[in-house]
């Protein structure tokens, strides 16, 4: 039974490109939710994805978009990377109308230089 | 929206002691409260939750206590291990939303 999985686990950009990183959820999950991890904080809620659709948004600006496919994996996209964008990423997938239990991915690290 | 807060920010015990973590939270439609568990460079893991229906729960060495009226909840571990060296995380979500808001984490040390 898979987890999930996320990809790539490191990236490194420079400021100003665009950066997309991807998530697969835990088998039998139809619910990705993405966060970020600024070092020493706590995960902050980017948006969350059910049926391709957005399904709720946290307080990120529109350069952080996302993306869910028929098979439930996702996408976020982040445009015009900013220094202060550098942070973990973390994906977690949830079953809509299960336990609420969220299962994350080892997330991707971003280095925006 | 909701506020989690977290404290302690560093939490340093002998092995064998026990550790108390706290938090509280603000909005009182919450009623979801997870913990996670995330070991240096790798992912957050799902220790133990408690849902608002119920005032205490207990998996060996860990438990939780919730306090709705203060809305403070508490994570209490027993006969601490160096494997317990994390950084634990508690969060608090309405039910139904799958989305729940983290507090800012506490760095828990256990001496040998």
């Amino acid at each position: 039974d898979a987890g999930v999985t996320q990809s790539p686990t490191h990236l490194i950009k420079t400021r100003g490109q665009q950066v997309t990183l991807r998530c697969s959820p835990k088998s039998g999950h139809d619910t990705v939710s993405w966060y970020q991890q600024a070092l020493g904080q706590g995960p902050q809620f980017i948006f969350q994805y059910y049926e391709e659709e957005e399904r709720q948004r946290g307080n990120f600006p529109d350069r952080f978009s996302g993306h869910q496919f028929p098979n439930y994996s996702s996408e976020l996209n982040v445009n015009a990377l900013l220094l202060g964008d550098s942070a973990l990423y973390l994906c977690a997938s949830s079953l809509a109308g299960g336990d609420e239990k969220l299962f994350f991915g080892s997330g991707t690290q971003l280095s925006v230089l | 929206g909701e506020n989690v807060e977290q404290h302690p920010s560093t939490l340093s015990v002998q092995e064998g002691d026990s550790a108390v973590i706290k938090c509280t939270y603000s909005d009182s439609a919450s009623n979801y409260f997870p913990w996670y568990k995330q070991e240096l460079g790798k992912r957050p893991q799902l220790i133990i939750d408690i849902r608002s229906n119920v005032g205490e729960k207990k998996d060996q060495r860990i438990a939780v206590t919730l306090n709705k009226t203060a809305k403070h909840f508490s994570l209490h571990i027993t006969e601490t291990q160096p494997e317990d060296s994390a950084v634990y995380f508690c969060a608090a979500s309405r039910g139904g939303s799958y989305i729940p808001t983290f507090g800012r984490g506490t760095s828990l040390i256990v001496h040998p």
